[in-house]
């Protein structure tokens, strides 16, 4: 069964704390992406990686960090530098002579 | 860099009658124009694209046109039915690798299809 995972689909942590979220996809994409969405909003980018061992950051990464060991995981931390962390946080992937770019179910983090 | 407006933010129509979703790009280097539906707690799903080097695009009920030299584009979705009721996104991309073919994403349109 092919896709991407986020885990876990709900999470709520406390002010102050750094918190990873988890993306893997077996899809075997090269590219892959954080999105943030908070209630009623579109979409904006966090980071984006294109290739192992490489990522770039989007429009919103301050107060954000990735790593991209393997090319199936994308881990993305909230640290507690980010002001308002409490969203929707979405991945994708896109494979490498692919425009579309395939989401994740998302995790909703609740930060209080 | 690209700024996506998207009208408007609701959307109420009848079942079976058809409901058009307007955006516009700032970018005239945009090449890629996806539509995304995303139905409430999930990741949105990918319903239709098209490219710039198209006009228009049909898949069955749901139809996208692309408007380059005014830089709109749009969703049409003919004899609406309940599940199509949903949150529905446009985005545009510059689909260069030195890009990174990030997504700009408009605002979201909330369409709510009446029985």
């Amino acid at each position: 069964d092919g896709g991407i995972t986020q885990s876990p689909k709900y999470l709520f942590r406390k002010e102050g704390q750094n918190v990873t979220l988890s993306c893997e996809q077996n899809l075997n994409h090269d590219a892959m992406y954080w999105y943030r969405q908070d209630p009623g909003q579109g979409l904006r980018l966090i980071y984006y990686s294109q290739i192992v061992n490489d990522f770039q950051k989007g429009d919103i990464a301050e107060g954000y960090s990735v790593s991209r060991e393997k090319k199936e995981s994308f881990p993305l931390t909230v640290t507690s530098a980010q002001k308002n962390p409490t969203a929707f946080y979405l991945c994708a992937s896109r494979g490498k002579r692919s425009y579309e770019q395939y989401f994740g179910p998302g995790t909703r983090l609740t930060v209080t | 860099g690209e700024n996506v407006e998207q009208h408007p933010s609701t959307l109420s129509v009848q079942e079976g009658d058809s409901a058009v979703i307007k955006c516009t790009y700032s970018d005239s280097a945009s090449n890629y124009f996806p539509w995304y539906k995303q139905e409430l707690g999930k990741g949105p799903q990918l319903i239709i694209d098209i490219r710039s080097n198209v006009g228009e695009k049909k898949d069955q009920r749901i139809a996208v046109t692309l408007n380059k030299t005014a830089k709109h584009f749009s969703l049409h979705i003919t004899e609406t039915q309940p599940e199509d009721s949903a949150v529905y996104f446009c985005a545009a991309s510059i689909s260069i690798k030195a890009a990174g073919n990030k997504l700009t994403f408009g605002g979201g349109t909330r369409v709510l299809v009446k029985p």
